[in-house]
């Protein structure tokens, strides 16, 4: 079967760094995407990697390793708008994204 | 850029009512639209994918008598709800994708459904 498995929840202090990590299962794989999705709205798209390595954007930058099945979304600077949940989606052969719960991640002061 | 657009916002009606929900891509065509269903805590269920100008394919256990969708042109898909019921009250949130493996799907804001 196709799986994610995230943290459920996390939390760290504004202006620290938070690595929050993802593993997946799929049939197929053509890339994986971080979006990031607020109490209430929807989700919004973060990044992208479908080759091995780190994509860095600004202050948020996101590792894959097929190989591993291995991801992880790192968020550097923290503030408290990134008070939110972070859902790693998988993209399986048939470009169809896989959803997890995703993490639950809770800034302090 | 890809902006997608969804309307209405938040609807609130009597159990019975058909309910309508539009999703426009705004700045980009999509030849992929996406219907999602997500009840509080839980994650993001796909209802069912919908392609420009053919039927729409539907995920196990979703009806698609109950759940209509149109993807008449490549800007606007729509989910009709037919004869909703206080079950059917749900967050429904709709995305786009320009096509292409590595293109993100793009949401819309969302429609809050209650049912009376």
């Amino acid at each position: 079967g196709q799986n994610i498995d995230q943290p459920t929840e996390m939390t760290a202090t504004e202006g620290a760094i938070v690595q929050i990590n993802c593993t997946y299962q799929t049939s197929g794989f053509n890339g994986l995407f971080w979006y990031q999705q607020h109490a209430g709205e929807a989700p919004t798209f973060l990044s992208y990697n479908v080759l091995d390595g780190l994509e860095e954007k600004g202050r948020f930058s996101s590792f894959l390793s097929r190989s591993k099945g291995y991801s992880y979304l790192l968020l550097k600077e923290l503030q408290m708008k990134d008070s939110a949940s972070y859902l790693c989606a998988p993209q399986d052969s048939n470009y169809q994204l896989i959803w997890g719960a995703g993490t639950k991640l809770i800034i302090k002061p | 850029g890809a902006v997608v657009s969804q309307h209405p916002s938040w609807v609130i009606c009597k159990s019975g009512t058909s309910v309508k929900i539009e999703c426009r891509s705004l700045d980009f065509q999509a030849t992929t639209m996406f219907w999602y269903r997500q009840f509080p805590k839980q994650s993001l269920m796909l209802m069912a994918t919908s392609n420009e100008g053919s039927k729409a394919t539907y995920e196990q256990g979703v009806e698609k008598d109950k759940f209509l969708i149109n993807h008449a042109s490549l800007t606007l898909s729509t989910l009709t709800v037919t004869s909703a019921h206080p079950e059917d009250s749900s967050f429904y949130i709709c995305s786009a994708s320009p096509g292409g493996g590595s293109q993100p799907q793009h949401f819309g804001d969302g429609t809050r459904l209650s049912i009376l």
